[in-house]
């Protein structure tokens, strides 16, 4: 079965530190555009980052300077390391299967909640 | 605020057709993709590309573009098609950055 589970989601300061991880299964994530979607309470989605097969990485503006996406292929799983977290971070953050030729975001995971606040 | 601009409600009548659209200038250039989130649920893509609908995903559903807009239909809404829509496509920039709209509110009467 194909799927994302993610995990690693939490409650932090600001100005903290949180790695999510996004476990695959169905699928190799190296040979995939992997990307990270939140959604702030209430709100709707944001995209945040994507990781191309070949190890590109682009951000959004919001994120840049701050995140970091990765991936372990021996894990199979997809990274996002959140540093300088900000309350405006505090937000369901999913991983997304990336359809390369389509641009669309044909799997989700479940999401994982992250709160920034002291 | 969103590249993309996407009306925040729509109202649909059971078993009546509707058209959700999506507005920006890098639909002139890159197709949307169109998302169907339910409260509390990670959001499942329902149209992508120029009318591709992944499997599951009832032929109701299709998907057209014409200038810097692009639309989602339902025709025949059922109950079970309340829920928040999302488009998504590059930005503005034509860069690798990707983009949602501010999604819309579909109820079914």
């Amino acid at each position: 079965e194909v799927q994302l589970v993610e995990s690693g989601g939490g409650l932090v300061q600001p100005g903290g530190s949180l790695r999510l991880s996004c476990a695959a299964s169905g699928f190799t994530v190296s040979s995939n555009y992997m990307s990270w979607v939140r959604q702030a309470p209430g709100k709707g989605l944001e995209w945040v980052s994507v990781i191309y097969s070949g190890g590109s990485t682009y951000y959004a503006d919001s994120v840049k300077g701050r995140f970091t996406i990765s991936r372990d292929n021996s894990k199979n799983t997809l990274y996002l390391q959140m540093n300088s977290l900000r309350a405006e971070d505090t937000a369901v953050y999913y991983c997304a299967r990336d359809l390369m030729a389509h641009d669309a975001f044909d799997i989700w995971g479940q999401g994982t909640m992250v709160t920034v606040s002291s | 605020s969103s590249e993309l601009t996407q009306d925040p409600a729509v109202s649909v009548a059971l078993g009546q057709t509707v058209r959700i659209t999506c507005q920006g200038d890098s639909l002139r250039s890159y197709y949307a993709s169109w998302y169907q989130q339910k409260p509390g649920q990670a959001p499942v893509l329902v149209i992508y590309g120029k009318n591709n609908r992944p499997s599951g995903i009832p032929d109701r559903f299709s998907g057209s573009s014409s200038g810097n807009t692009a639309s989602l239909t339902i025709t025949g809404a059922q109950a079970e098609d309340e829920a928040d829509y999302y488009c998504n496509s590059r930005d503005s920039s034509g860069n690798h950055l990707r983009v949602f709209g501010g999604g819309t509110k579909l109820t079914v009467l």
